[in-house]
């Protein structure tokens, strides 16, 4: 079963930073948070992961609470090409990723 | 960045027969391959875990006899869906850690999926 929880959607204008929260406050010590997305019909895409401290790249930033219990994913300007399903995953001590519902994010013009 | 390809990427068969999606790591070598099923509007659910070597390990529900996998290189997993009928449909996807990150720090890389259809 997930370890997560997200909210079903979000909207977003176009140009403006969209913040994607992420609860996972049953996540052990040594297990990390990982973002993918799906844009429809294709597989899902590495965004980025993290442990305890935040995280940047080129494509978005991810913040976790001191506590662990919840993360956001930050896409400082999204664009339509950032509609998707955005997943927020606890990665497990065996490797393999459970996925929950997603959010599934709007970027409108 | 390492890249996982599916062959197919897209099937359709008649009701009763077998279907074969392959799973690549076209530039690493992949210990462990992880296998998913997603339905129309619905998340992705794993199905098994492949290990390169040894029998694949799958989670409860999936039938192991009627999804058969194999995972005889570091390079290549297969998923046989044998004796598809119509509510296999689906689409199917697999994902294969890369190293060099070590344990659950690497990257997880997926395939671009295989839709089946099974009519």
């Amino acid at each position: 079963d997930a370890k997560t929880t997200q909210p079903p959607s979000m909207d977003c204008a176009e140009g403006r930073a969209a913040n994607l929260p992420c609860n996972h406050s049953t996540i052990s010590g040594n297990e990390y948070v990982y973002w993918y997305r799906q844009i429809h019909s294709q597989g899902p895409q590495y965004i980025i992961h993290g442990l305890k401290n935040n995280e940047t790249n080129e494509m978005a930033s991810l913040i976790i609470t001191e506590d662990r219990k919840s993360s956001t994913l930050i896409l400082p300007h999204a664009t339509l090409r950032d509609t998707a399903v955005y997943y927020c995953i606890v990665r497990g001590n065996n490797n393999d990723m459970r996925f929950g519902a997603g959010t599934r994010l709007t970027v409108k013009p | 960045g390492a890249v996982v390809s599916q062959h197919p990427s897209w099937v359709i068969c008649k009701s009763g027969t077998s279907v074969k999606i392959e799973c690549r790591s076209l530039d690493f070598q992949a210990t462990t391959m992880f296998w998913y099923r997603q339905f129309p509007k619905q998340s992705l659910m794993l199905m098994a875990t492949s290990n390169e070597g040894s029998k694949a390990t799958y989670e409860q529900g999936v039938e192991k006899d009627k999804f058969l996998i194999n995972h005889a290189s570091l390079t290549l997993s297969t998923l046989t869906v044998t004796s598809a009928h119509p509510e296999d449909s689906s689409f199917y996807i697999c994902s294969a850690s890369a190293p060099g990150g070590g344990g659950n720090t690497g990257e997880l890389f997926f395939g671009e999926g295989s839709r089946l259809t099974v009519l």
